[in-house]
C-alpha cells in the first residue's frame, strides 16, 4: 500500500511569484486536505477536496486555490506569494470525509 | 470558533517517569486525534478517540477522552528517549466539518 506522497520536497520562491504543490493520496482514499504549518505552530486547515469538489475551507485568502483530479491526487496553488507564506505545506488523505487523515511528508516553501 | 489548547507547551521528562499532556477544546466535537511529529518530519497518526470515556493504548502511550469536560489526555508511562517529539491533539468532525483543528503542540524531550 502506497502512502501519501508530495512534491516537491523543498521550494524557494520570491514575493509575487506563483507556486503549485502536488499530492498523491494513499491508495483507496478519496479525500484530500491541505494544511499550512508555520515554524513552531500547529497545522492550519486550508481546504479539503472530496470526490473532486471543495468540501470546506479555512481562513485563507482566495489566492490559495486547489484542485482534485479523478485519480484523487490534488494540487495546491498559491498566487502572489507573500513572505508569510513560508511554511511547511502538508497534504493529508482519508477514506471519505471524517475518517483518520494520513499525512504526507510535506513541502517546505520558502518565500524570499 | 473552535479553539484547542494543549499544556504544557514543553515537557522535559526523565527516563522511566510518568507524565501527562492535556488537550482542552472549546466546542463539542465528534472526534479527537493525537499525532506525533519528529523534527522536520510529517505527522504520524497515534490515536483517534470517538466517544466519551474512550481509552486507547499503544506501548507506553495511553490516550483518553472526556467529552463532557472537553478534555483529552495523553499519558506517558516510563518515558524513554524514543518518545522525544512534538505531540499534537486535533479535533475533527464529519462531513463538511471534518477539517482538523490542531492544538499548539507539546514538545517532549526525554533526558537521560
Amino acid at each position: 500500500e502506497t502512502g501519501v506522497t508530495q512534491s516537491p520536497t523543498h521550494l524557494i520562491k520570491t514575493r509575487g511569484q506563483q507556486v503549485t504543490l502536488r499530492c498523491s493520496s494513499q491508495s483507496g482514499h478519496n479525500t484530500v486536505s491541505w494544511y499550512q504549518q508555520a515554524l513552531g505552530q500547529g497545522p492550519q486547515f486550508i481546504f479539503q477536496y472530496y470526490r473532486e469538489e471543495e468540501n470546506g475551507r479555512g481562513n485563507f485568502p482566495p489566492r490559495f486555490s486547489g484542485l482534485q483530479f479523478p485519480n484523487y491526487s490534488s494540487e495546491l496553488n498559491v498566487n502572489a506569494l507573500e513572505l508569510d507564506d513560508s511554511a511547511l505545506y502538508l497534504c493529508a488523505s482519508s477514506f471519505a470525509s471524517g475518517n483518520t487523515q494520513y499525512f504526507g511528508p510535506g513541502t517546505r516553501l520558502t518565500v524570499l | 470558533e473552535l479553539k484547542v489548547e494543549q499544556n504544557p507547551l514543553f515537557l522535559s521528562m526523565q527516563e522511566e517517569k510518568n507524565y501527562t499532556i492535556y488537550c482542552n477544546y472549546s466546542t463539542t466535537s465528534d472526534r479527537l486525534y493525537w499525532y506525533r511529529q519528529d523534527p522536520g518530519k510529517s505527522l504520524e497518526s497515534l490515536f483517534v478517540l470517538l466517544s466519551n470515556g474512550a481509552v486507547k493504548q499503544e506501548g507506553r502511550l495511553m490516550a483518553s477522552l472526556d467529552t463532557k469536560a472537553r478534555l483529552s489526555t495523553l499519558h506517558i508511562t516510563a518515558a524513554v528517549h524514543d518518545l522525544s517529539a512534538t505531540y499534537f491533539c486535533a479535533v475533527g468532525g464529519t462531513g463538511t466539518a471534518s477539517k482538523l483543528t490542531f492544538g499548539t503542540g507539546t514538545r517532549l524531550q526525554v533526558t537521560l
